[in-house]
């Protein structure tokens, strides 16, 4: 059935890593988000691409990464240069970037 | 950029009660959303409108675009114990930054059984 997965759910990394979080879509969407969630905060957009090879910067994009070298792949690097990182990553995608946006489950990073 | 702003954080009631929700905008919007977060999970979609003053229902669930294009809401009638999650409105105008979908901070709903 389709939809959106990421990977893992639980994610635990030593401060100055670099980590990657995976997220796989099969729902023939043109566009992938990435968003950050804290505590009592509303979702921030860290990046976004509306077809593949094209990405850009969102709201809080300092300290983060990606790719997009295939329609249904669009991982998230943190570097070690995300002074904050600890928090719930979404993945999103649309039909398009004026589409409603479907989610992910999330993964929880962990950064001791 | 714009704000979406739903108040109050939280909200508790009783089970079988009605409760209803708003969202707020410093920007005129062409789309508005609705979605639902449980705990540890991604949100998950409850209601799109595209026009104002476009009413939508999805179960027990009502949604409704505001006719100045800067508010929206929603209702859970009879609510249930089910029914307790994060809900969050989105919003996204027509033009620049106003394009991307933005989303308010959420309302905790509680129910108590």
């Amino acid at each position: 059935d389709g939809g959106i997965t990421q990977s893992p759910k639980y994610l635990f990394r030593k401060e100055g890593q670099n980590v990657t979080l995976s997220c796989e879509q099969n729902l023939n969407h043109d566009a992938m988000y990435w968003y950050r969630q804290d505590p009592g905060q509303g979702l921030r957009l860290i990046y976004y691409s509306q077809i593949v090879n094209d990405f850009q910067k969102g709201d809080i994009a300092e300290g983060y990464s990606v790719s997009r070298e295939k329609k249904e792949s669009f991982p998230l690097t943190v570097t070690s240069a995300q002074k904050n990182p600890t928090a719930f990553y979404l993945c999103a995608s649309s039909i398009g970037s004026n589409n409603e946006q479907f989610f992910g489950p999330g993964t929880r990073l962990t950064v001791l | 950029g714009q704000q979406l702003n739903q108040s109050p954080q939280s909200m508790f009631i009783q089970e079988g009660e009605d409760v209803s929700m708003n969202c707020t905008s410093s920007s005129i919007f062409n789309t508005w959303l609705w979605y639902k977060q449980e705990p540890g999970e991604g949100p998950v979609l409850l209601i799109a409108l595209y026009k104002a003053g476009e009413l939508t229902s999805n179960g027990r669930l009502t949604a409704q675009f505001g006719i100045t294009r800067k508010d929206s809401f929603l209702n859970i009638s009879a609510s249930i114990p089910s029914d307790v999650g994060i809900y969050f409105c989105a919003g996204r105008g027509s033009t620049g930054a106003n394009s991307k979908l933005t989303f308010g901070k959420g309302i905790t709903l509680s129910v108590r059984p």
